[in-house]
């Protein structure tokens, strides 16, 4: 089975702290991606990396920052942790689509972090 | 970035009924995808769609990817308690590959038994 595993289902911090949320996926996949999920906004993409070392911005990087310095594992890191960031957290990988046609590989899913910053 | 919008917002329908939801975007995509999001845990693909005007079916799930590529279908028929949850939209943000995918703001479905 396909596994992406996110290392707290739950965190508590407080503002101002720094905030690391780890993710590791066993299907060798090349991209990875951090997305935000708030209620009424659905998933926003937060940051995404395509191979190791390497990361791109999404629609939403300002607060954070990533860690790629293996293949399997993608950090995001909250580097002063604020109380909007209170949200849920969603790890992703995949692969490159197989043929050129297809422009996107199905994305595989974490379970999620559910943090909270008082 | 680009934007799906995604309706009904949420749905509150009796056990046994057919359900219907939709997605649209003022951009063309050429992959539309449908997931499933449980309480408590993270997305689940559903249905991939890869060409204008397919139709495909998962069991009592049909989705159908509109001909203008702007727009993408899920119904799901004779609804059952375990459907309940967020239906989410979704398709590769622009440039594709490795970019990820841009999501719509997800339908919560609730069913009464």
């Amino acid at each position: 089975d396909v596994k992406v595993t996110q290392s707290s289902r739950y965190l508590v911090k407080r503002t101002g702290e720094k905030v690391f949320l780890e993710c590791v996926q066993d299907m060798d996949h090349e991209n990875m991606f951090w997305y935000r999920q708030d209620p009424g906004l659905g998933l926003r993409l937060i940051y995404f990396s395509y191979d190791v070392k390497m990361k791109e911005k999404g629609d939403i990087p300002e607060g954070y920052s990533v860690s790629r310095e293996k293949k399997e594992r993608f950090s995001l890191i909250l580097e002063s942790a604020s109380t909007n960031q209170t949200s849920m957290y969603l790890c992703a990988s995949s692969s490159p689509p197989l043929t050129v046609w297809v422009n996107t590989g199905e994305l595989f899913f974490g379970e999620g972090s559910r943090l909270t910053v008082l | 970035g680009q934007q799906l919008n995604q309706s009904p917002q949420s749905m509150f329908i009796q056990e046994g009924e057919d359900v219907s939801m939709n997605c649209t975007s003022s951009s063309i995509f050429n992959t539309w995808l449908w997931y499933k999001q449980d309480p408590g845990e993270g997305p689940v693909l559903l249905i991939a769609l890869y060409k204008a005007g397919e139709l495909t079916s998962n069991g009592r799930l049909t989705a159908q990817f509109g001909i203008t590529r702007k727009d993408s279908f899920l119904n799901i028929s004779a609804s059952i308690p375990s459907d309940v949850g967020i239906y989410f939209c979704a398709g590769p943000v622009s440039g594709g590959g490795a970019d990820g995918l841009t999501f719509g703001k997800g339908t919560h479905l609730i069913i009464q038994p």
